[in-house]
């Protein structure tokens, strides 16, 4: 088995910060996600990495910025928190990529002020 | 355009009865569908995935996948309040590399 840490949990910040979302995982899967979760609104997609210093823009990814530092970790930034912004940010890997099981984290909850 | 439509947004079940949630593509060129399960306050687990036309059962749950009518359904049976959650359909399109894309989502309640 395997496991994804999200840091930070919880994530409080400013209007117009810059603010940065931490994922590793120790499956060994090439390929990693980010989400954004939103009320009512589903998981929407906004980068992933199918390999080491590979990124791919998903349907969300106007305001992000995203890093496939090494095979375990991808990180997520938000370029400029926008006032009163409140979602769930989920990070997921898969094995290789388009058919496989996706495993998630228990996700970065964002309130920003 | 949403590609993957989910209903109903919200059931309410009794303990023991039957829940069915259903998730609809609008584009024929479906290659997979998954279904995941999320708690309060977790990210997403896989329940199950199904590729081919028909049924797929796993203990309580079973999936059923119509390409023709581009439709694929989710039943609990024996329902129980540990299964109280947010459950979201998941397709992937060819053409889509690794970009699989998630249904809205349907809140299931079931009440003792």
């Amino acid at each position: 088995g395997g496991i994804i840490t999200q840091t930070p949990k919880f994530l409080i910040g400013q209007e117009g910060q810059k603010l940065t979302l931490k994922c590793q995982q120790n499956f060994n899967h090439d390929t990693m996600y980010w989400y954004r979760q939103d009320s009512g609104k589903g998981l929407r997609l906004i980068y992933y990495s199918i390999t080491e210093n590979d990124l791919q823009k998903g349907d969300l990814s106007e305001g992000y910025d995203a890093s496939r530092e090494k095979k375990s970790s991808f990180s997520l930034t938000v370029t400029s928190a926008q006032k009163n912004e409140m979602a769930v940010f989920l990070c997921a890997s898969s094995p290789r990529g388009g058919e496989d099981t996706q495993y998630f984290g228990p996700g970065t909850r964002l309130l920003v002020l | 355009q949403q590609k993957v439509q989910q209903s109903p947004e919200s059931l309410s079940v009794p303990e023991g009865g039957m829940a069915s949630l259903n998730c609809t593509s609008s584009d024929r060129n479906f290659q997979y569908f998954w279904w995941y399960r999320q708690h309060s306050g977790e990210g997403p687990k896989a329940l199950m995935s199904i590729f081919s036309d028909g049924d797929k059962k796993e203990g309580r749950f079973t999936a059923h996948l119509n390409k023709a009518s581009l439709h694929v359904s989710l039943h609990i049976r024996d329902s129980q309040p540990s299964d109280s959650a947010l459950y979201f359909c998941a397709a992937r399109f060819s053409g889509g590399n690794y970009k699989p894309t998630f249904g809205k989502g349907t809140s299931l309640v079931v009440h003792p």
